[in-house]
Order: C-alpha cells, then structure tokens, then sequence
C-alpha cells in the first residue's frame, strides 16, 4: 500500500522558519521526481518545487525562491521543505507528491500538512 | 490570475455530459502534455488524466481529456452527483516552472 504523510506544519510568526517532511513507502521513492504543492485557504494549487531523483535538479515558483529549499533522502524515502522568512501569504495547506517525467504532479499525494504565518 | 485560463465554474445534470477547458500558450500546453486533477471537498487531490488524455488505473472511462493547440479539455460523461469537485489542468511552462489553471468547481444539480 502506497502512503505518503506529510509533517512539521504549525503556527509560526513573519520571518520564521519551518521544516516540512514528507515519509514515503509502497512505492520505489527514489524512482520519482518529487514536489510540493501548496493550496491557501479557499484557493486554488500552486506548485512550490520539484527535485529531481537523485536531488541534482531543483526547481522553485518565483514566489519561494531563495527563501524555500526542497531536498530528499532516498536512504529514507523522504523529501523535505526547508521553509524561511515566512510571510502571511505562504499560509497554506502544503501537498508531497510524486512528479511525472514532465514536472507536474503525479499519482502518489499526501494528506498535507497545515502551515499558518501570523503573529 | 493563473497563466492557464480555466472557467470558474461548471454544472450538469446527472447523466449530462461537461467539458471543462483549460486554455495557455505555445511555452506550456502547446508544448507539454496536460495532466488533470480532482479535488473533492476538503481533501487532497487526485491524479484523474495524465500526459493529455491517459487515464490512471482506476479511473472510470467516462473521465477523458484532449489537446488541440494550446488548449485542453476534460470531459465527463454520464455525469454523477459524487463528480461534485473541483477540477484543476496543469502543465510544465518552458520557463521552468509548473502551472497550475485556477481550477473549476464543478456543481451537479
């Protein structure tokens, strides 16, 4: 059975920092490109990173970059979000999931993980 | 606004066939294939159409999809009340970044 549960979401202040962890298993992790999706309240998907099998290539939305870093374990089919200098417009209910050969989203998604920005 | 241009809303009813279209440009969907999602009310999304119009195991046929240009469209057919969703395309952009539409709530009547 394939399970993808995400982790490490919470309340944390402006300029805070947050690590979000995605555990995987039933499925051959280090096979996938992985990403992370993001969906604020009562909006619609963004997609925030993706990274590559072997965590060579990474990509980023304009909106996280340089302050967002995804990286993966394979030796621990988990991938991560290093999350900094958080602003109120990262809150969001943030998705794992498996990545096609072409960057977008694939099969395997998480249940996310909720993350607020306030003070 | 989203770069990939999708219709806000839909409806039907049951039995009734819907297309939701999902409309960019030559760097992303005239250029790269289109998978298509659905979110059901307060959970995660799920993969319904890959790379323009493949079905994933386990998803019923009367889910499909297609490409012509720089537009795709999803259609469902024999349209049910748990097809109530929300229904998003997305697609690689040449400019390095993964595109989402703004999505579609869809409403059975």
């Amino acid at each position: 059975e394939v399970q993808v549960v995400e982790s490490g979401g919470g309340l944390v202040q402006p300029g805070g920092s947050l690590r979000l962890s995605c555990a995987t298993s039933g499925f051959t992790f280090s096979s996938y490109w992985m990403c992370w999706v993001r969906q604020a309240p009562g909006k619609g998907l963004e997609w925030v990173a993706n990274i590559k099998q072997g965590g060579t290539e990474k990509y980023y939305a304009a909106s996280v970059k340089g302050r967002f870093t995804i990286s993966r374990d394979n030796a621990k089919n988990s991938l991560y979000l290093q999350m900094n200098s958080l602003r109120a417009e990262d809150t969001a209910v943030y998705y794992c999931s498996t990545s096609d050969r072409w960057g977008t989203p694939s099969q395997y998604w998480g249940q996310g993980t909720l993350v607020t920005v306030s003070s | 606004q989203s770069v990939l241009i999708q219709p806000p809303s839909a409806s039907g009813t049951p039995g009734q066939r819907v297309t939701i279209s999902c409309s960019g440009s030559s760097s992303n969907v005239g250029h790269n294939p289109v998978n298509w999602y659905q979110q059901l009310p307060g959970t995660a999304p799920k993969l319904l159409i890959s790379n323009n119009n493949e079905r994933p195991s386990g998803v019923p046929e009367r889910f499909s999809a297609s490409k012509s240009g720089t537009s795709a469209s999803l259609a469902i057919s024999g349209l049910q009340s748990e097809d109530e969703a929300d229904y998003y395309c997305a697609v690689w952009d040449d400019t390095l970044n993964v595109l989402f539409g703004g999505g579609t709530k869809l409403t059975v009547l």
